[in-house]
């Protein structure tokens, strides 16, 4: 079955490191997305992709970065210059060809700071 | 800009109740409008989107929305509830930018189905 995989689902870390969240997809959808959501609110956006070597930043982009090396992968990495980064992390992605806006999700991951 | 506003944070129920979770949205003009489910540790799950054609939308589930474009509203309703159906709801519609359309989602309603 299609769908979106992200992993690890549970991370712990600590202060002052880099962490990097996996992302995978074999829909061949063209766009990819990163939200993080905290507890009683809503999606934010992080990041997002268009197309393969391309993104652009979303609302809260300071203190992580990503990369689109290949289609089926968007990784997206928490640097130690995100302030507060424990939250939980939502990959997406869309069919640009039907431009619905529809948005197909993974289950999350949660990442803790210790 | 275009916003969504779910009007209630939390949603408590009886099971087998009737219940209704509200959401507006601000747009002139033609839209999709989706509702989202999120169970406890996981991703946004579709439950029924409306594109075009019947303004009454059935779902998965039991649930079903009726957009209206007078009233900017496309609440989300289920005529018994069960346990089961405690979770995150998200409403989200789509905006254009920059030539393609991106999804802008409410805040959630929490509904909590009580034995």
């Amino acid at each position: 079955d299609g769908g979106i995989t992200q992993s690890p689902k549970y991370l712990f870390r600590k202060e002052g490191q880099n962490v990097t969240l996996s992302c995978e997809q074999n829909l061949n959808h063209d766009a990819m997305y990163w939200y993080r959501q905290d507890p009683g609110q809503g999606l934010r956006l992080i990041y997002y992709s268009q197309i393969v070597n391309d993104f652009q930043k979303g609302d809260i982009a300071e203190g992580y970065s990503v990369s689109r090396e290949k289609k089926e992968s968007f990784p997206l990495t928490v640097t130690s210059a995100q302030k507060n980064p424990t939250a939980f992390y939502l990959c997406a992605s869309r069919n640009t060809g039907l431009n619905t806006g529809e948005l197909f999700f993974g289950e999350g991951s949660r990442l803790t700071v210790l | 800009a275009q916003s969504v506003t779910q009007l209630d944070s939390q949603v408590p129920v009886f099971e087998e109740a009737p219940v209704e979770l509200r959401c507006n949205y601000s747009s002139s003009v033609s839209v999709y409008l989706f509702w989202y489910v999120q169970y406890p540790n996981q991703g946004l799950q579709l439950l029924l989107k409306y594109l075009s054609g019947s303004t009454l939308v059935k779902g998965i589930n039991g649930f079903e929305a009726e957009f209206n474009k007078s009233q900017t509203s496309f609440h989300l309703r289920k005529p018994s509830v069960h346990i089961s159906d405690t979770a995150e709801y998200f409403c989200a519609v789509t905006v254009n930018s920059g030539g393609y359309n991106k999804l802008i989602f409410g805040a959630g309603t929490r509904l909590a189905v009580h034995p």
